[in-house]
């Protein structure tokens, strides 16, 4: 099974359009992330969100925002789409309650915005 | 300077051969190091924790110098399998959106 999914693995949009992508993980981690990695293939973190509280990469474009139905899932929302976010998106997740910073990422969305 | 250094290479290296490479940091307070691994179009993946004594796993050792502030990786007998990029992760309280940051990566390619 699957540890962290997200879906979908491609997506090719137009400019101005919104869409999202969204994440599950199964490993019953307390806090889920969202980054990016663009085309220098530099990983920056966009968000990090456990139920309590949600820390926002302050150079993060508020298009951008998280949505968390549940503990398990982490979706990522944008808004009027441009084209300087064609990147890989990945969702990832971690137990930080006990300490344990390990990372566990998805396999990533290849955003395309045309 | 930048939070966290690495040379990105690419890295070219016999197959059977010894690699290692550093990756450096600015925040002298940083509590916890990791190596991860990421193959092309894949995600990053944990390879290795880092800790203050050192660590081995298997042809793989990790290194942390606090004094001089960098963590290396050195790879052992290398294999075709271990051409990848090499992230390292650094945690800092205070550092980054989260306290997490990555390195840019060095790319290593391994060459029969």
């Amino acid at each position: 099974d699957t540890a962290v999914s997200q879906t979908p693995k491609y997506l090719v949009t137009q400019m101005g359009n919104d869409k999202s992508i969204k994440c599950e993980q199964n490993l019953g981690h307390d806090t889920m992330y969202w980054y990016k990695q663009d085309s220098k293939k530099f990983l920056k973190i966009m968000f990090s969100y456990n139920n309590k509280e949600l820390i926002i990469n302050e150079t993060v474009p508020n298009r951008f925002s998280p949505k968390s139905p549940d503990k398990a899932h982490l979706n990522l929302h944008i808004n009027s789409l441009e084209l300087g976010d064609s990147a890989v998106y990945f969702c990832a997740s971690s137990q930080k309650r006990t300490g344990d910073e390990k990372l566990f990422f998805g396999s990533g969305t290849q955003l395309s915005v045309l | 300077r930048k939070e966290v250094e690495q040379d990105p290479g690419p890295f070219n290296v016999p197959e059977g051969a010894t690699v290692a490479f550093n990756c450096t940091y600015s925040n002298s307070a940083s509590q916890s190091f990791f190596w991860y691994r990421q193959d092309c179009r894949k995600e990053p993946k944990l390879l290795m924790s880092v800790y203050s004594s050192g660590n081995e796993d298997g042809r793989f050792t990790a290194q942390l110098n606090r004094a001089s502030q960098y963590i290396s990786l050195l790879i052992r007998d290398s294999k075709l399998s271990d051409s990848a990029t090499y992230l390292c992760v650094v945690i800092s309280r205070g550092g980054g959106a989260d306290g997490l940051t990555f390195g840019k990566g060095t790319h290593l390619i391994i060459q029969p």
